[in-house]
């Protein structure tokens, strides 16, 4: 199917255990981004990618990791989860014809590390 | 201070009424604005972009004052089925070229028969 998508859409893991957020879009968009919610924040810019091998830290950044190998997938990784990590995860993606169209938003992983 | 801000809300409105929020940015140098609504736990999902001139897509209007550095959406006759959260996205592009959205923390809206 067309589209941007998420996996795992619900996860638990442990403190100090390094987990991977998939994210995968089949327009070849240049632009993809993820982004973590929490109430009392709204969304927050992790990190962000303009092309493939291209990455960039956004606005809260430590203790994640990002690759962009390919144009189609960008893997979100904790290091090794706290549980102020605890959130909901949304990946994006914006087309190459540029910020007119927006953002599309995959259906986010929520993640609850315990 | 943070660069895009919105009323939070909520919003509780009876259905059919006319209801507006504003959003206001920060960073002069922005360059394309946005409404998206987001639904309890679902992703954000583009509600329309905002055009210089203002625009219209059935009962929402979008406005950008660039002077004053805000953005606003109207919402005419209200539906229950409007009630949600509504974030405003402003565009940058920054020194590399990159386009970097920033969305405000959402304004909550509540549309009761």
């Amino acid at each position: 199917d067309a589209g941007i998508t998420q996996s795992p859409r619900y996860k638990i893991t442990e403190t100090g255990r390094q987990v991977t957020l998939m994210c995968h879009q089949t327009w070849s968009h240049s632009y993809m981004f993820w982004y973590r919610q929490d109430l009392g924040h709204g969304l927050r810019l992790i990190y962000y990618s303009a092309a493939a091998d291209i990455t960039d830290k956004g606005e809260v950044p430590d203790g994640y990791v990002v690759s962009r190998s390919k144009t189609e997938n960008f893997p979100l990784t904790l290091e090794s989860a706290t549980r102020s990590q605890t959130s909901v995860y949304f990946c994006a993606s914006l087309g190459a014809g540029g910020s007119n169209y927006g953002y599309t938003f995959g259906s986010g992983t929520r993640l609850t590390v315990v | 201070r943070k660069e895009v801000e919105q009323d939070p809300g909520p919003f509780n409105v009876p259905e059919g009424a006319t209801v507006a929020f504003n959003c206001t940015y920060s960073n002069s140098a922005s360059q394309s604005f946005f409404w998206y609504r987001q639904d309890c736990r679902k992703e954000p999902k583009l509600l329309m972009s905002v055009y210089s001139s203002g625009n219209e897509d059935g009962r929402f209007t979008a406005q950008l004052n660039r002077a004053s550095q805000y953005i606003s959406l109207l919402i005419r006759d209200s539906k229950l089925s409007d009630s949600a959260t509504y974030l405003c996205v402003v565009n940058m592009i920054e020194s590399g070229g990159s386009y970097i959205p920033t969305f405000g923390r959402g304004t909550s809206l509540i549309v009761h028969p």
